[in-house]
């Protein structure tokens, strides 16, 4: 299974752009990049996915790397909200079986 | 459209009880997969259910089972608890495999063995 690598934790600025990096160097070239944040006292909530190409959508901006090895979540003006840990996942085709790393811990400050 | 629905959402047993846990996914969804949430593992697949069919598989032992009806709803069983089964469990729900799919989670059910 491809196993990811990221940060422990990671301090922002109101307002400010945040860029939280993935490592995921073994994964396969069909899996697609996940990316999940779970709120304090709640269950992880889905942010963006990409597989190739930098993606955009109302919460985020995904970043990927050409060697797709690597994957930058960047979240364009960090609300105290966003306050969360980060989970960056692969996932396979045929497969609901999600593996999650450590995750990164963002704290904002106001 | 209601979200995923998770119950209860707290729950105290003692070593060597069972418990069930229950999880009604969306509305549609036809996968329910769980997971279980430790400080010290963090967040691990336990199992997916797929139109009634168990699909994938964790690496937990066989005290943990689950099952998924007709409707889509889903419970997980846990027999003889151990003190280490305290946990989040997580059930989360999708309307297929499609990698373009995200899952959505439920708040969770914490569970405290004593």
């Amino acid at each position: 299974d491809a196993k990811t690598t990221q940060p422990n934790s990671m301090e922002s600025n109101e307002e400010e752009p945040v860029h939280l990096p993935c490592n995921h160097s073994t994964i396969s070239g069909t899996d697609y990049i996940h990316w999940y944040r779970q709120l304090p006292s709640q269950g992880p909530e889905y942010v963006i996915h990409g597989l190739t190409s930098n993606v955009n959508n109302r919460m985020a901006s995904l970043a990927i790397a050409e060697d797709r090895k690597s994957s930058t979540l960047i979240l364009h003006r960090a609300t105290l909200r966003d306050a969360a840990v980060y989970y960056c996942t692969p996932r396979r085709a045929g497969a609901n079986n999600l593996f999650f790393g450590t995750g990164t811990r963002l704290t904002v400050i106001p | 459209k209601a979200g995923v629905t998770q119950t209860p959402r707290y729950l105290i047993k003692t070593r060597g009880q069972q418990v069930t846990l229950s999880c009604s996914p969306i509305s549609g969804h036809r996968s329910v997969s769980w997971y279980q949430q430790t400080p010290g593992q963090g967040l691990q697949f336990l199992f997916e259910y797929f139109s009634e069919t168990q699909r994938n598989k964790g690496n937990f032992p066989g005290r943990f089972s689950g099952r998924q009806f007709s409707n889509s709803r889903s419970e997980m069983n846990v027999s003889t608890l151990e003190l280490g089964d305290s946990a989040l469990y997580l059930c989360a729900s999708s309307p297929d495999s499609s990698q373009n799919s995200p899952l959505h989670f439920g708040n969770g059910t914490r569970l405290t063995v004593t």
